[in-house]
């Protein structure tokens, strides 16, 4: 069974940086074709991908965001971190971490983790 | 980047009846489009994928249908668990996105 956990900072301060991470189980992120993405969903907004990494550490990044972001992973410890930099109350969402399936232009997430909540806040 | 735009926004109907949510892309997307379900305070889930291939588990009441730019995702028989907030994706030069979601809500 896939499961993927999200973890960090309930809240952080605006120009703060905030680091995420999603510890997951059931794969293994060394494995080929294994995928990773982070998304995000402002309080009863749409939902919005960030950054995506792959088993060979390719990474891929959201174009409005690309700037402020880093995404990395631990294979031993089969965790994901994701850090933006810079944090502003309209970053106030949960963020979520899901794997990814398909290939070749078709992919989708599937499993998501529960989501956590971080509030951009001073 | 390709935008996604669903409609409507907001949906309201009883239990048994079929809704239709669409999803149209800015551009061509071929068959490249997945649709989510989400209830408050959860996480999305995973309903169809390659526009019209049901994800294992899901009810055959939920069907996909289209390619290009015009998909729908349908609903054959509302079930009371089935109000809930509907989005669609797609992948396009390794940029994601979704629509702005379908919310669906009891009559």
């Amino acid at each position: 069974q896939v499961t993927l956990k999200e973890s960090g900072p309930a809240l952080v301060k605006p120009t703060q940086t905030l680091t995420l991470t999603c510890t997951f189980s059931g794969f293994s992120l060394s494995t080929s074709g294994m995928r990773v993405s982070w998304i995000r969903q402002p309080p009863g907004k749409a939902l919005e991908w960030l950054a995506r990494i792959d088993w060979d550490d390719d990474k891929f990044y959201s174009t409005s965001l690309k700037t402020r972001l880093t995404i990395s992973k631990d294979t031993s410890k089969n965790q994901v971190v994701l850090t933006m930099t810079n944090m502003d109350p309209v970053d106030t969402a949960t963020y979520y971490c899901a794997r990814m399936s398909g290939g070749s232009g078709l992919e989708w997430f599937d499993p998501w983790g529960q989501g956590t909540l971080v509030t951009v806040s001073s | 980047d390709i935008q996604l735009t669903q409609s409507p926004s907001f949906l309201s109907a009883s239990v048994g009846d079929r809704v239709t949510i669409t999803c149209r892309a800015s551009q061509g997307i071929s068959s490249y489009l997945a649709w989510y379900q989400q209830k408050p305070g959860k996480a999305p889930k995973l309903l169809i994928y390659a526009a019209s291939t049901l994800q294992s588990g899901v009810p055959s009441r939920f069907s996909g249908s289209g390619s290009g730019t015009e998909f729908t995702l349908t609903i054959s028989s509302l079930q009371p668990e089935d109000f809930a907030t509907y989005y669609c994706q797609q992948l396009n030069s390794y940029q994601y996105s979704f629509g702005q979601g379908t919310k669906l809500e009891i009559k």
